[in-house]
């Protein structure tokens, strides 16, 4: 079964601290993975692609296939990425996305 | 351009009532979607939109129907609501799927409760 699973509801940390938001995924071929973010009162929009391999406002993710995981990480977390996280897997054609539960990032300060 | 517009933002029914939740874009945008979320399980699918006139199931689809007259609308009826649908509601639409991913570009939702 095509499944994406993030282990952490809250994930609470200090500004200046290293951020890993994790995301494990089930999937029987070659996946494609997302992460969106939600900040408060504002859409839901994409963050990042694995196939881009390109780092947005300090975050990467790199699939491995090996541990089967496309976690979230940022060296120095900052108060502004307080949010909802979103992994998220492409399921067949036609942009069907499987996301998984979110995990909230709080920043203090 | 307005991007995806949902109405209404905020709305409480009552067991058995139905309504109709409303989404349109103004991108001409081929694919469009509907996703409810709920605390603990993320977003899940309803029901999508390849273009004018063909929809399909998604993996929550009971309940809910769908049609899609225009490229622009894609509205989202509940015929007789449970207190099962309450959920936040979020349309999004994209450019065409296939093969490679189209970044889909979300509404701002609808909060809907049934009493």
């Amino acid at each position: 079964a095509q499944r994406v699973t993030q282990p952490e509801k809250l994930l609470s940390v200090f500004k200046g601290a290293p951020v890993e938001l994790k995301c494990n995924y089930s999937y029987s071929g070659s996946p494609e993975l997302f992460w969106y973010v939600q900040y408060s009162r504002q859409r839901l929009q994409l963050l990042l692609r694995h196939i881009s391999r390109e780092s947005i406002k300090g975050f990467t993710a790199d699939l491995n296939k090996g541990e089967t995981s496309f976690h979230l990480k940022k060296p120095f977390a900052q108060e502004e990425d307080s949010a909802m996280y979103y992994c998220a897997l492409l399921s067949g054609g036609y942009n069907k996305l499987i996301f998984g539960a979110g995990t909230r990032l709080a920043v203090h300060p | 351009n307005a991007g995806v517009t949902q109405t209404p933002k905020f709305q409480v029914l009552k067991t058995g009532q139905s309504m109709t939740l409303q989404c349109a874009q103004d991108m001409n945008h081929e694919y469009m979607s509907w996703y409810r979320q709920d605390p603990g399980m993320g977003l899940r699918l309803i029901h999508y939109s390849v273009g004018a006139g063909i929809t399909d199931q998604g993996e929550v689809p009971n309940g809910y129907n769908v049609s899609r007259s225009t490229t622009e609308d894609f509205p989202l009826r509940l015929l007789s609501a449970a207190p099962s649908q309450t959920s936040v509601y979020f349309c999004a639409s994209s450019l065409a799927g296939g093969r490679s991913y189209n970044e889909q570009f979300f509404g701002p939702g609808t909060r809907l409760t049934v009493l």
